[in-house]
């Protein structure tokens, strides 16, 4: 089954200490991102990768990393979160397409409370 | 500054009755237009899009949109809403020229309908 799984689901943490949520996909798609989800303000996209070894930043990049080794994996790193992180998080993948015109697959998400 | 605007933040409709969600937006060029569907403690899950061609498009579970140039807008409909359409919708837009395939959302419109 095509699938964006993402890891941990849920997750509470404490300022400071540093976290990775782990997003993998089986479809060989070139392309993956970051989104944020709160309230009132929809998806705002954090980093995003063309392909291996080729990442970069969204609207919201602050705080945050990101690596992109191999082609199916694509962690978002917080070195120091801190409150205002507290999120809902979703990773997505697509195939590169054409200037965008193919449809992005999402993960299920990760709750993050930073407290 | 690019945006979408989903003037709506909820939409309430009898179960058989039509259903109209909205979506305007503001990007230059010709995006690519595209609605996302989220269930609750569900990832996005990809309805239609519209790349070119024949303004009205069809897409998953019944749902329809059509796409306005003049008005900038790309509205999503139902001829008959069931109980289970019951979910939060995302409009998005993929600047078409660009390097990535960046998706811009609406803030999203919860749908309730009842039976």
């Amino acid at each position: 089954e095509a699938q964006v799984t993402q890891n941990p689901r849920y997750l509470i943490t404490v300022t400071g200490k540093k976290l990775t949520v782990t997003c993998s996909q089986n479809m060989n798609h070139e392309y993956m991102s970051w989104y944020r989800q709160d309230p009132g303000l929809g998806l705002r996209q954090i980093y995003y990768s063309m392909n291996v070894e080729v990442t970069d930043k969204g609207d919201v990049p602050e705080g945050y990393k990101v690596s992109r080794k191999e082609k199916r994996n694509f962690p978002l790193i917080l070195e120091s979160p801190s409150p205002n992180q507290t999120s809902l998080y979703f990773c997505a993948s697509s195939n590169s397409g054409v200037g965008g015109n193919t449809e992005a697959f999402f993960g299920q998400g990760t709750r993050l409370t930073v407290v | 500054a690019q945006s979408v605007a989903q003037p709506e933040d909820q939409v309430n409709v009898a179960e058989g009755n039509p259903l109209t969600v909205k979506c305007t937006y503001s990007v230059s060029g010709n995006p690519y237009l595209f609605w996302y569907v989220q269930y609750p403690n569900r990832g996005l899950q990809f309805l239609l899009k519209y790349i070119t061609g024949d303004n009205l498009v069809k897409g998953s579970y019944g749902f329809e949109a059509e796409f306005n140039k003049s008005q900038t807008s790309f509205h999503l409909k139902k001829p008959s809403a069931l109980v289970s359409d019951s979910a939060l919708y995302f409009c998005a837009v993929s600047p078409t020229g660009g390097a990535t395939n960046k998706l811009i959302f609406g803030t999203g419109t919860l749908l309730a309908v009842q039976p």
